[in-house]
């Protein structure tokens, strides 16, 4: 399972670290994900962290958001800076199941909303 | 990056019908796509991945198809739980959602 939190209300150029803790698998031995949801829209991919440490950002998010883990407590976390409001949105934390399909997101947690305003 | 144009934006349908989602891929993604079923106020959960092979616990009223750059998603026998947002994913190259397929009750 995931469970994340973190979210809330903050300004714009504020940031925000979201957290994902996972139970049942090691996030560190599994593709782990972002994805991203404003309200009433579609899904969006925002980040991705391999289980070897590589990373990889949506362009919108380049330089203004880090994905990192930390094992000993295995949780995610996506580190939000110079947040924006069109970042407001449900994010969600999913797994990605590599024998699958690479990016086969096959556990989503239950969201948490982050909302940038003045 | 690869674009996912996915159609209908939405489509009405009764019960015990047969619907078909439709994505296209802006360039040829082999058999990377998955699709996903989301209900309001919940996450997503996988339906089907690598195009054609059904995730575990899914009902078989439920398949996949397609290659290359046109994929489908097809809903035999639509039952009431069905009604909810259908998503196209490419991880050919980085990842990338189709924008969602509304399936409302007619």
């Amino acid at each position: 399972q995931l469970r994340e939190s973190g979210g809330g209300l903050i300004q714009p150029g504020g940031s925000l670290r979201l957290s994902c803790a996972a139970s049942g698998f090691s996030i560190s031995n599994n593709y782990m994900s972002w994805v991203r949801q404003a309200p009433g829209k579609g899904l969006d991919w925002v980040s991705v962290l391999y289980s070897g440490g590589r990373t990889f950002y949506t362009d919108s998010v380049k330089g203004r958001f880090t994905i990192s883990r930390e094992e000993s407590t295995n949780t995610l976390f996506l580190q939000m800076d110079s947040l924006r409001v069109d970042d407001t949105a449900v994010y969600y934390c999913a797994r990605e199941n590599t024998a699958m399909l690479p990016g086969a997101l096959d556990i989503w947690g239950q969201g948490t909303m982050v909302t940038v305003s003045s | 990056d690869i674009q996912m144009t996915q159609s209908p934006s939405s489509l009405s349908a009764s019960v015990g019908d047969r619907v078909t989602i439709t994505c296209r891929a802006s360039q040829n993604i082999g058999s990377f796509v998955n699709w996903y079923q989301q209900k309001p106020g919940k996450g997503p959960q996988i339906l089907i991945y690598a195009a054609s092979s059904l995730q575990s616990g899914v009902p078989s009223r439920f398949s996949g198809g397609g290659s290359g750059t046109d994929f489908t998603l097809t809903i035999s026998n639509l039952q009431p739980e069905d009604f909810a947002t259908y998503y196209c994913q490419q991880t050919y190259s980085s990842r990338t959602f189709g924008q969602g397929t509304n399936v409302e009750i007619k």
